[in-house]
């Protein structure tokens, strides 16, 4: 089944404490980004990744870092995460970008305390 | 600035009656697509539909169709016969002339009613 997958669904962690975010699509799709969803303030796009070694920010990058080694593979990683990252973060992938569906992960829910 | 308004904050409904959620985009494109995504409660965003703007004809899948009116810089959509599990947020988006993401809209919670 085509898919991206994400985990954990939820995690709840304290400020400073290194934590990833896990993302894997089967699709072979090139394009891979990260969003995450609060309310009054909607999706954001964190980082997105065009291809194999190729990252670039989004709109919220600062606290985050993302690696793109495979192409099926695009953690998120929160380096010393803090209480304003609490947040529902989705993964997403595309065949090439803006114009293709975006094929949503399931979420993850974080909590920062 | 490219921007996609949902103004419709909430609507509920009985079942069995139609609806029309309404987006409106701006963008400086002469060409793009417009998308619309349903969030259920579950909270995971599955992809419903992606028109592009040289097509205006409607689009219509089972109960959902969709007008787009490049006059107006709308994308509408209307659940026909809504049921209870249609109730979700719907988003409406529009990718960036600028960069690599989707622009979305707010989004319209609808509620349907048994």
């Amino acid at each position: 089944e085509a898919q991206v997958t994400q985990n954990p669904r939820y995690l709840i962690t304290v400020t400073g404490k290194k934590l990833t975010v896990t993302c894997s699509q089967n699709m072979n799709h090139e394009y891979m980004s990260w969003y995450r969803q609060d309310p009054g303030l909607g999706l954001r796009q964190i980082y997105y990744s065009m291809n194999v070694e190729v990252t670039d920010k989004g709109d919220v990058p600062e606290g985050y870092k993302v690696s793109r080694k495979e192409k099926r593979n695009f953690p998120l990683i929160l380096e010393s995460p803090s209480p304003n990252q609490t947040s529902l973060y989705f993964c997403a992938s595309s065949f090439e970008g803006n114009d293709s569906p975006l094929h949503f992960g399931n979420g993850t829910r974080l909590t920062v305390t | 600035a490219q921007k996609v308004t949902q103004a419709q904050t909430e609507i509920s409904v009985v079942e069995k009656e139609d609806v029309t959620l309404d987006c409106v985009y701006e963008t400086r494109d002469t060409t793009y697509y417009l998308f619309w995504y349903k969030q259920p409660p579950s909270g995971e965003l599955v992809f419903l539909i992606r028109r592009n703007s040289f097509d205006e004809q409607n689009e219509i899948s089972g109960r959902y169709s969709w007008n787009f009116q490049k006059s107006t810089s709308s994308f509408n959509f209307t659940i026909t016969a809504s049921q209870v599990v249609d109730s979700a947020v719907y988003f409406c988006a529009l990718p960036s002339e600028s960069s690599y993401k989707l622009i979305f809209g707010s989004g319209t919670r609808l509620l349907v009613r048994p």
